[in-house]
């Protein structure tokens, strides 16, 4: 099993500023993905961070938003820019190898 | 479309009762189906994960079943606890994608 640390667990910022959320993982793994879970709702795909080069985003969600990071194989970054109350909810990192897919504990995020 | 659904959307019982819950899907291509608990707060943990040619599998007080050709999945909890208090989600994998059921809220009372 992979180990997953995501920092920070929890923040509230104010509205117009970014955060940066950090996924590392205690492997080298292949797929790494970010997900946004608002509240009350189930987990929608973000994009998956690829590993040198860019990320691949999902329909409604965009670059300039949701900048990913993937320096290498165990490590990556979610900033969420420019923030809105809208973009209030909880921020998850997630890695998988094809079969098992593992989540970080998740990042609360609270945009006033 | 690729979809999963779950019920009941919440439910709430005795400690020590057994309960049920329900995914049915309608993605294609199947690859395997997982039932995560989702405690408030946290990052989804795995309880079971079967392939198509898997019919029952068990973790602890855990079982699911997947009956691949009616694309229905139960999660049977036997003997509640109080600590079965939380979201569990039913995720089923198609080709590179990961779609996910919203998930039912269980709430265990003493």
């Amino acid at each position: 099993s992979a180990v997953i640390s995501q920092k920070p667990s929890r923040d509230i910022c104010q509205r117009g500023t970014s955060l940066t959320i950090q996924c590392q993982v205690d492997s080298q793994v292949t797929m790494m993905f970010w997900y946004r879970q608002q509240p009350g709702q189930s987990l929608t795909l973000i994009a998956t961070a690829n590993q040198g080069s860019e990320a691949t985003y999902e329909s409604g969600f965009v670059i300039d938003k949701f900048p990913i990071s993937r320096p290498n194989l165990t490590f990556s970054t979610l900033t969420v820019s420019n923030m809105s109350p809208e973009d209030s909810s909880i921020y998850l990192c997630s890695v998988g190898d094809g079969e098992k897919l593992f989540f970080g504990s998740g990042t609360q995020l609270s945009v006033l | 479309k690729n979809q999963v659904e779950q019920s009941p959307q919440s439910l709430i019982i005795l400690e020590g009762k057994n309960c049920t819950l329900q995914c049915n899907y309608t993605v294609s291509p199947f690859s395997n189906l997982r039932w995560y608990k989702q405690d408030t707060g946290r990052g989804p943990v795995s309880l079971t994960i079967m392939t198509f040619s898997e019919n029952t599998k068990s973790n602890g007080r855990y079982t699911a079943t997947l009956d691949a050709d009616t694309k229905q999945s139960s999660l049977h909890i036997t003997a509640s606890q109080l600590s079965d208090s939380a979201s569990y989600i039913c995720v089923v994998a198609g080709t590179y994608k990961y779609i996910f059921g919203t998930g039912t809220r269980l709430k265990v009372l003493a």
